[in-house]
């Protein structure tokens, strides 16, 4: 059964460092989803894309997160500098179509942690 | 920013107990999806109900929207161990079909 991949699956780094996650969604999904998770709440949506162009990174916090989807399959997301309050669960996830009401597909997620 | 809220917040039953939870959110929605975490892995998909249906069965789950009480339930019934999980409402508004998810019930299925 086709999976979401994710890499790392835990990352510890200390604040004011770069850090970096990466994404390969299910063969064929046209949308890719970028989450953040804080314990005991639930995701909250980074960023969207649609092939390689972003749809909605209105949640992004653009002065330290950065995305890229360049060949519109896998995705890196970047936090530089890292800071203290970023120690979340990263989700990424996929599904088929955007514009029609469709399952999302999870990955394992990547855990950091910000010392 | 979270759309929904979900109670209660944990629940803890005995194995064969039929488990209850309900979301409840805010704004007006293309359909309704519930997700299930288990601890520190990422969410699976369980059912969606769309905006104009009223309830909807997918094995021992039964889920109902009532859009004019902008509420949703999910009942598991004869539960299992194996349904110990987090369990997220997550309503998708809009043209991209952004998924907004509430905070989540924690189920605690006992043996």
């Amino acid at each position: 059964e086709a999976e979401v991949a994710q890499s790392p699956r835990y990352k510890i780094t200390e604040k004011s460092q770069a850090v970096a996650f990466w994404c390969d969604p299910i063969s064929g999904h046209a949308t890719l989803y970028w989450y953040r998770q804080i314990l005991g709440q639930g995701p909250e949506l980074l960023v969207q894309f649609q092939d390689e162009s972003v749809v909605d990174d209105s949640q992004l916090p653009k002065d330290r997160f950065s995305a890229e989807r360049l060949k519109g399959v896998d995705s890196t997301l970047k936090i530089q500098p890292a800071e203290l309050g970023d120690s979340a669960m990263y989700l990424c996830a996929s599904s088929r179509l955007a514009g029609v009401s469709h399952e999302q597909f999870f990955g394992p997620g990547t855990r950091l942690t910000v010392l | 920013s979270q759309q929904g809220e979900e109670d209660p917040q944990a629940l803890s039953i005995q194995e064969g107990e039929n488990a209850t939870m309900n979301c409840s959110y805010k704004t007006s929605i293309n359909n309704l999806q519930w997700y299930r975490q288990n601890s520190g892995r990422g969410l699976v998909h369980l059912i969606l109900i769309r905006s104009n249906e009223r309830e909807k069965h997918s094995g021992r789950l039964r889920v109902t929207l009532d859009t004019s009480k902008k509420s949703s339930s999910l009942l598991i019934t004869a539960s299992r161990a194996a349904d110990t999980a987090s369990y997220f409402c997550a309503t998708d508004e809009g043209a991209t079909n952004k998924l907004i998810f509430g905070t989540g019930t924690l189920l605690a299925v006992q043996p």
